[in-house]
């Protein structure tokens, strides 16, 4: 299974309102998660099962979605969340992840 | 608190063999799937394979089918990647994760720091 994310980057501002989409080449239900991933570190989950925030996570990030598309949106853009974000789909095996989006300050 | 820690990258021939170890603490390995994913310099997240909590059950990627074997020692709580026939596309950064959720609806939920092979001559 394929998945497609756009914008691959995009430029935005403190405060900002950010939404990145994320398209699977077959239907996958709700089986879809997001992670963010600063340079040099490991990549951290945010949001599985499509809308379900990882414990710890801000509540300005959230997810929706279902069969082929999908959504992450950042209500509030903080500094601390400019970074890479990847979906990945958790379907079937071999499970596999978006190309990313590189989320930079404007 | 979770802390999974690998080991064993550094610089490799093409065609050689690499082993790398994930140690994990904070946790009991023996109750969870893991899995292997790896990021190229400058590129993506690519899933590599998966072993059940019990290691009878494993999955690949195809890219290493046939090259590379997950295997754990639950008793030394410590999770392995045997890597044969290495290749220059293999460079990247290895990581462990732990994965939450029935197989094969694994999404990662622990993540250690990682550790780099290069593939080259």
């Amino acid at each position: 299974i394929q998945l497609t994310q756009s914008p691959s980057f995009l430029s935005a501002s403190v405060g900002d309102r950010v939404t990145i989409t994320c398209r699977a080449s077959q239907g996958i239900s709700s089986y879809l998660a997001w992670y963010q991933q600063e340079p040099g570190k490991a990549p951290k989950l945010l949001i599985y099962a499509t809308s379900t925030l990882q414990s710890g996570v801000p509540s300005r990030f959230s997810g929706s979605g279902s069969g082929t598309e999908f959504t992450l949106t950042i209500s509030s853009l903080q500094p601390e969340d400019f970074a890479t974000y990847f979906c990945q789909q958790l379907n079937n095996f071999p499970l596999t992840f978006g190309g990313g989006t590189r989320v930079e300050i404007k | 608190q979770v802390l999974l820690v690998e080991s064993g990258g550094g610089v490799v021939q093409p065609e050689n063999s690499l082993r790398l170890s994930c140690a994990a603490s904070g946790l009991t390995l023996s109750s969870h799937g893991m899995h292997w994913v790896r990021q190229a310099p400058g590129k993506g997240l690519e899933w590599v394979a998966f072993i059940q909590y019990d290691g009878n059950n494993k999955s690949y990627a195809d890219s290493v089918k046939g090259r590379i074997s997950i295997s754990r020692d639950n008793s030394k709580n410590t999770l392995y990647l045997q890597m044969n026939s290495l290749r220059p596309d293999d460079t990247a950064v290895y990581f462990c994760a732990r994965g939450r959720g029935i197989p094969p609806h694994h999404y990662f939920d622990s993540w250690g720091q990682g550790t780099l092979v290069t593939v080259s001559s």
